[in-house]
């Protein structure tokens, strides 16, 4: 059964700090990971789309990098602001007809 | 480019009934998912199309929800007898190529009394 995990699961850290959130899966055989961005009561904007063959991807202050032979990815968010303030979720697939996502990590980030 | 467009928003519905949500892809997107979502959790697969074919479906859903994507662009979600249980926010997503950003739209939220 394919399982997808996010450590911690709420997260507050003042303005201005950089931040690590985490996303681990059962299965390495993925095809891709992408990070998601989700504001209370709508829906997922995709941030970040790393494909098997790649290592990282970067947009603006976010980072993803990706290691598939430890089940593992990290999203790293530079020099937090308050507008930041999201749940942050991953989703992997294994064959492009379906996504699995974890729980997600709920950032507050403190003016 | 307008993005993808769920319609109702919210539906309140009493259990028993059958409420349907429709759900509109970016244009030129030929997969289309739908994906169920509940408070505090990542959302869970439902069913995929592509363009028209239905490719895929949750073991998960019972007889009582049925998908239809007609021609290839609009899909629809249909429960029937609808359970308390079924109360969740349903998402539509969808994208140009397997390899590709998903795109969701701002779902419906469903509630059943």
């Amino acid at each position: 059964k394919q399982e997808v995990t996010q450590i911690p699961a709420a997260l507050s850290v003042p303005e201005g700090e950089n931040l690590v959130l985490n996303c681990s899966f059962t299965d390495s055989a993925i095809y891709n990971l992408q990070w998601f961005r989700q504001d209370p009561g709508k829906g997922l904007t995709s941030l970040l789309l790393i494909q098997s063959s790649q290592r990282e991807q970067t947009s603006g202050r976010l980072n993803a990098s990706l290691d598939k032979s430890s089940g593992r990815s990290t999203l790293y968010i530079a020099a937090s602001q308050p507008g930041d303030s999201a749940t942050y979720l991953c989703a992997v697939t294994y064959n492009f007809n379906k996504f699995y996502f974890g729980s997600g990590t709920k950032l507050n980030v403190k003016p | 480019d307008t993005g993808v467009s769920q319609d109702p928003r919210h539906k309140i519905t009493k259990r028993g009934q059958n409420v349907t949500f429709r759900c509109d892809p970016i244009s030129e997107h030929n997969r289309l998912y739908w994906y169920r979502q509940t408070l505090g959790q990542g959302p869970e697969f439902l069913t995929y199309f592509q363009n028209e074919a239905q490719l895929e479906k949750s073991r998960l859903l019972s007889d009582r929800f049925s998908a239809e994507r007609p021609k290839g662009s609009f899909s629809t979600l249909e429960i029937q007898r609808t359970e308390q249980g079924d109360s969740a926010m349903y998402l539509c997503a969808s994208s140009h190529g397997g390899n590709e950003k998903l795109f969701f739209g701002s779902g419906t939220q469903l509630s059943v009394l």
